[in-house]
């Protein structure tokens, strides 16, 4: 079946612009994470959704960054005013429920911001 | 503080030669350890999973081991093929609420012919 997706696969913004950066789960998939990952860095954890449940925002950097999960499915990261250390490559991944269950990783966005 | 070490940072080995990628940890308490081979590009695809009492599992020619006293775990590759040349994740599960899964920041292994 198809695996997790994400767009756009590059992104390219200037600094102060938005971005809104897009993630589609495994169908059926009910944990959803969101990861940064920098250069030469280990994958940083952003925010979390499970069902229907609040989201666990503990990962976000600032307030300039946020996250939706619209019908319990896809997902957005907006990263209002863009400085340049938000570049990384932004990975999303899906699992049946948290912790203890595989972690299954889309392509990742790479966001370059000039 | 969690944390989770790997060494080396990265490695270059023959094709045909086989190699250890190392792992340690402080993640208190521990619930599972994963191994990801991440290519360059993709996201990260799970190797293995580790519960506290697993030492030691395999997955063709990836073979993991733990060793939940030294909070260290390794991973073995056998024969390595040009195809094995990407980064290498340790991830750490902990019983804790808040961050899902602690993860190390890699060894990038170059298989060259």
């Amino acid at each position: 079946g198809a695996g997790v997706s994400q767009s756009p696969s590059n992104k390219v913004t200037e600094k102060g612009k938005d971005v809104e950066l897009r993630c589609d789960p495994i169908s059926g998939h009910t944990a959803l994470y969101w990861y940064r990952q920098s250069l030469g860095q280990g994958l940083e954890f952003l925010i979390y959704f499970q069902g229907n449940s609040a989201p666990d925002k503990s990962g976000l950097p600032s307030d300039r960054f946020s996250a939706e999960r619209t019908g319990g499915s896809v997902s957005t990261l907006t990263i209002q005013r863009t400085q340049q250390e938000d570049s990384a490559v932004y990975l999303c991944a899906s699992s049946w429920r948290r912790g203890e269950n595989e972690q299954f990783f889309g392509p990742g966005t790479r966001l370059t911001v000039l | 503080k969690n944390q989770v070490e790997q060494s080396p940072q990265s490695l270059i080995i023959l094709e045909g030669k086989n190699c250890t990628l190392q792992c340690n940890y402080t993640v208190s308490p521990f619930s599972n350890l994963r191994w990801y081979k991440q290519d360059t590009g993709r996201g990260p695809v799970s190797l293995t999973i580790m519960t506290f009492s697993e030492n030691t599992k395999s997955n063709g020619r990836y073979t993991a081991t733990l060793d939940a006293d030294t909070k260290q775990s390794s991973l073995h590759i056998t024969a390595s093929q040009l195809s094995d040349s990407a980064s290498y994740i340790c991830v750490v599960s902990s019983n804790q609420a808040g961050t899902a899964l602690i993860f190390g920041k890699g060894t990038t292994l170059s298989v060259s012919s």
